[in-house]
């Protein structure tokens, strides 16, 4: 089955700065990679997704990269807010099974 | 929409108790999906349904959880007997096939 690591486990950054979270994945088969952002005490909620015929895909602040090469897929949030902070999740699936990376706890400092 | 409704919020139970957890999935969707999630675990798919019938149920940790979808608008996921190493926020999560999976505001099950 598919595997999904993603690093950092934590990321601090000062507001107005940018933030990187980067998922490596094992099935080549996978074709369709979803990011996840969950408050604390909230259910994940989606905010980007790529499929695997899209290297790049921008929503405002947000983007996501996906090179099939090398298995990896990244999200960049810029211009950083404190409305950022929370557990992000990345994902991936060749249908309709979603295998989660570990997630990652971004706090944005003022 | 509505999206995808779960009750209870939060359930408090002693061990050895039956525990129903109900989701309503976001009409017009036919995948539905149980998960649970734990500090130590993380998200694990428990069960997938598509059209109301169980296709995936790999992740039901033993023979004391099970779970129905009588039809395309109600599942339901039974613990019985219920233990400590339960506790855990159980999600909801529906989706049409091939597209993303939104998520419930899930059950937070606490068993003493």
């Amino acid at each position: 089955g598919e595997n999904v690591e993603q690093h950092p486990s934590t990321l601090s950054v000062q507001e107005g700065d940018s933030a990187v979270i980067k998922c490596t994945y094992s099935d080549s088969a996978s074709n369709y990679f979803p990011w996840y952002k969950q408050e604390l005490g909230k259910r994940p909620q989606l905010i980007i997704d790529i499929r695997s015929n899209v290297g790049e895909k921008k929503d405002q602040r947000i983007a996501v990269t996906l090179n099939k090469t090398a298995k990896h897929f990244s999200l960049h949030i810029t211009e950083t807010q404190p409305e950022d902070s929370a557990v992000y999740f990345c994902a991936g699936t060749d249908d309709y099974k979603l295998s989660f990376g570990a997630g990652t706890t971004v706090t944005v400092r003022a | 929409d509505a999206g995808v409704i779960q009750s209870p919020r939060h359930e408090v139970t002693e061990m050895g108790q039956e525990v129903t957890l109900r989701c309503k999935p976001i009409s017009g969707h036919n995948s539905l999906f149980w998960y649970r999630q734990t500090m130590m675990r993380g998200l694990e798919l428990l069960i997938y349904f598509n059209n109301n019938v169980p296709i995936d149920d790999s992740g039901m940790p033993e023979d004391r959880f099970s779970a129905k979808m009588p039809n395309a608008s109600f599942s339901t996921l039974k613990i019985q007997p219920s233990e400590p190493r339960d506790s855990a926020v159980y999600f909801c999560a529906s989706s049409l096939v091939g597209n993303e999976q939104y998520f419930g505001p899930g059950t937070r099950l606490t068993v003493t």
